[in-house]
C-alpha cells in the first residue's frame, strides 16, 4: 500500500493570503495525484488532477505541483470559502487507491 | 448533471452486515466513462476506499477489506451496492458512494454520505 503523508495538520492563514499544503508519498505515484477539498458535513470535491490540472469549475487561485514522492497545493489569495480540509490522493497504483490524513486550513 | 444518492440504516450491530445502496440520476450507470466506487470516512479521519464496479460488473476491492466486501450492480434500477460482512466498531463512518474516472481513476462525483455506525 502506498501511505499518503500530508503536512501540516493545520495551517493558520490569513484572509488574502497565501496557503502552502504538503503531501509526500511513501513511493512515487509519478503524477497520478489528485487533491480534494472538503467542508464540515460535506463530501470532498475534487480540485486537481494529474498533480496540477484543476477540476472543471476550479478557480485559479488553486495551483498543484509536484511529480515522484512530492507535491504541493497552493491557496493563493485564500477566500472565506476555502477554510476547509483538504486532501491528497495517489491514483497510481491500480487498484489500491489511497489518500492522505488531511490539513485543516483555518483562518489565521 | 449526475447525482449520486446513499441509502440504508444508520445503525448496525457488531457481526452483522452492513448493507447500503447508491441510486445514480440524471444518468445511466451504463456510463463507459465511469467506475462506480464506495469511499468511507472514520469520524476525523480521512477517506479510504473500498471498491469499485464497472457497468459490466468487474469488482475491484481494497485488498484490507476485501474478504468481507461484495459491491454489486442492478442496471434495471439505476443503482449500486455495498454489502460489508462481520462489522466491528471500526467500521463506524461515513460512507459514501462517487463516481470514479476510467482514464484517471480520481473521484469527481460524489454522494452527500451516509453516517453508520456499528454498536450493539
Amino acid at each position: 500500500e502506498i501511505v499518503m503523508t500530508q503536512s501540516p495538520a493545520t495551517v493558520s492563514v490569513s484572509p488574502g493570503e497565501r496557503a502552502t499544503l504538503s503531501c509526500r508519498a511513501s513511493q512515487s505515484v509519478s503524477s497520478k495525484l489528485a487533491w480534494y477539498q472538503q467542508k464540515p458535513g460535506q463530501a470532498p470535491r475534487l480540485l486537481i488532477y494529474g498533480a496540477s490540472t484543476r477540476a472543471t469549475g476550479i478557480p485559479a487561485r488553486f495551483s498543484g505541483s509536484g511529480s515522484g514522492t512530492e507535491f504541493t497545493l497552493t491557496i493563493s489569495n485564500l477566500q472565506s470559502e476555502d477554510f476547509a480540509v483538504y486532501y491528497c490522493q495517489q491514483y497510481n497504483k491500480w487498484p489500491q487507491w489511497t489518500f492522505g490524513q488531511g490539513t485543516k486550513v483555518e483562518i489565521k | 448533471q449526475l447525482q449520486l444518492q446513499e441509502s440504508g440504516p444508520g445503525l448496525e450491530k457488531p457481526s452483522e452486515t452492513l448493507s447500503l445502496t447508491c441510486t445514480v440520476s440524471g444518468g445511466s450507470i451504463y456510463n463507459v466513462n465511469y467506475y462506480w466506487a464506495w469511499i468511507r470516512q472514520p469520524p476525523g479521519k480521512g477517506p479510504e476506499w473500498i471498491g469499485s464496479i464497472y457497468h459490466t460488473g468487474s469488482t475491484y476491492y481494497n485488498p484490507s477489506l476485501k474478504s468481507r466486501v461484495t459491491i454489486s450492480v442492478d442496471t434495471s434500477k439505476n443503482q449500486f451496492s455495498l454489502n460489508l460482512s462481520s462489522v466491528t466498531a471500526t467500521d463506524t463512518a461515513v460512507y459514501y458512494c462517487a463516481t470514479q474516472w476510467y482514464d484517471t481513476e480520481v473521484f469527481d462525483i460524489w454522494g452527500q454520505g451516509t453516517m453508520v455506525t456499528v454498536s450493539s
